[in-house]
């Protein structure tokens, strides 16, 4: 079974500080990890993955995240935020392990809120 | 670049009637998805086609079904529409050999 915890329903942070929006993973394989940012009202768009490689993946937006297996954490960061960062963030996983599904798993999102 | 293509944006029905929600996906995406995101909510997983065979099944209402045609476009028929069927509809594709699924704009359904 594959799920995914982002224990934080909002993060607040001021525009220019670094942000991290917290994900941890469940698998019994391998993860795939995803984030995804949805604006009010519009689909949700695809910013990183990490599928296996180097553990800081870098996306789009000058976002970034960073696998831990021994934490089964996939945080994302981003070193200075801006006020258009400002949306709701999903992270999703999939388990490549036997019996696992493709189809991933979302998590419940984190409101980011990034002031002026 | 071409992105998922839905229809129609926004859809206003009564209870008990239908509705059917089109998807386009990515030129060469071969698969297809469907989710459902209540007010506040993470994307449920509906239904999935794979080279216009079905391929997984979430939680989709049995009052609820859907195809993907020789074009790879796909429809999701809603009937005996609930108050509660309300919600975000979005179809996402991908291709089997990438991990991405990437999302349409949604259909907002409303059911009064």
């Amino acid at each position: 079974a594959q799920s995914v915890a982002q224990p934080e329903d909002q993060v607040n942070v001021a525009e220019g500080n670094p942000l991290t929006v917290k994900c941890t993973y469940s698998v019994s394989g391998n993860p795939y990890l995803f984030w995804y940012v949805q604006y009010p009202n519009r689909g949700l768009q695809f910013l990183l993955k990490y599928i296996t490689g180097d553990n800081l993946v870098k996306g789009s937006y000058g976002f970034e995240a960073e696998f831990n297996k021994s934490q089964t954490s996939f945080h994302l960061k981003k070193p200075s935020a801006l006020v258009s960062d400002s949306a709701l963030y999903f992270c999703a996983v999939r388990d490549m392990g036997s019996g696992g599904s493709y189809i991933p798993t979302f998590g419940r999102g984190t409101s980011l809120i990034v002031h002026p | 670049a071409a992105g998922v293509i839905q229809s129609p944006r926004h859809l206003i029905k009564e209870k008990r009637e239908t509705a059917t929600l089109k998807c386009y996906p990515i030129p060469r995406h071969d698969t297809v998805y469907w989710y459902q995101q209540g007010p506040g909510q993470d994307p449920q997983f509906l239904i999935s086609f794979y080279e216009k065979m079905q391929s997984d099944k979430g939680s989709i209402p049995d009052r609820f079904s859907a195809q993907q045609f020789s074009d790879y476009h796909s429809e999701l028929n809603m009937s005996s529409l609930e108050l509660g069927d309300s919600a975000l509809y979005f179809c996402a594709s991908s291709t089997m050999t990438e991990e991405t699924q990437y999302f349409g704009p949604g259909t907002r359904l409303l059911v009064l």
